[in-house]
């Protein structure tokens, strides 16, 4: 079973640029979450998509950051413009369950590394 | 506090056994879990337990809990330079009716030979 894809591994960019990352998460995992891993921290969550719907997105900057997941399959996830702040490893993980359920055992992706100069 | 909390950096010998401790904020918390980080790879789900118990375990793995106290701990045994990694704790709050996961920072785990 393929795991979860994420692309590009990594991306150096300028700050006030955009930058997009892609996600695409196993076959038949309904629910899709993006994190933020700041150097020496845990991951924390972005946004978590239910099918095409976004179940929370409460830690998402939404001045500058948007995700989307068209189809309910694979999902993009964008920062315009870029902080200095941002630089960190953006990791897409999917799980088979749905809300409601009390386990979940997300499958992550080997993230995304941006720097922001 | 708002925040799961463990200690850093643990540094044992190969063939030690290892213990990374962490606590955790919300006692009504269903699930809490235990992943794995490699350099550059994403997280690697190790074990869970769900919070009516109080030990699992799984192989080299003993998770115990203690929810008095709100303490997780993954004892590791017979500790292989190939576990060297970085460990999270997280917790899957019972006021989230999601899967979101609140992970602790990370504890770093050297073994030297």
């Amino acid at each position: 079973e393929a795991g979860v894809a994420q692309s590009p591994r990594y991306k150096i960019i300028e700050k006030r640029q955009s930058v997009a990352f892609w996600c695409n998460p196993i076959s038949g995992h309904a629910t899709l979450y993006w994190y933020q891993q700041i150097l020496g921290q845990g991951p924390k969550l972005l946004i978590q998509f239910q099918n095409n719907g976004v179940v929370d997105d409460s830690q998402l900057p939404k001045d500058r950051f948007s995700a989307e997941r068209l189809k309910g399959v694979d999902s993009t996830l964008k920062i315009q413009p870029a902080k200095l702040e941002d630089s960190a490893v953006y990791l897409c993980a999917s799980s088979l369950d749905n809300p409601g359920q009390r386990f979940y055992e997300q499958y992550f992706g080997p993230g995304t590394r941006l720097t922001v100069t | 506090g708002e925040d799961v909390e463990q200690s850093l950096f643990l540094s044992v010998r190969e063939g030690d056994s290892s213990v990374i401790n962490c606590t955790y904020t919300d006692s009504s918390s269903t699930y809490l879990y235990w992943y794995k980080q490699e350099p550059g790879a994403g997280l690697q789900l190790l074990t869970y337990i769900f919070s009516n118990m109080d030990m699992k375990q799984d192989q080299r793995l003993t998770v115990l809990l203690n929810k008095k106290d709100k303490h997780l701990s993954l004892r590791i045994a017979d500790t292989q330079t190939g576990d060297s990694a970085i460990y999270f704790c997280a917790e899957n709050r019972r006021s989230s009716n999601t899967g979101k996961l609140i992970f602790g920072q990370g504890t770093t785990l050297q073994v030297k030979p």
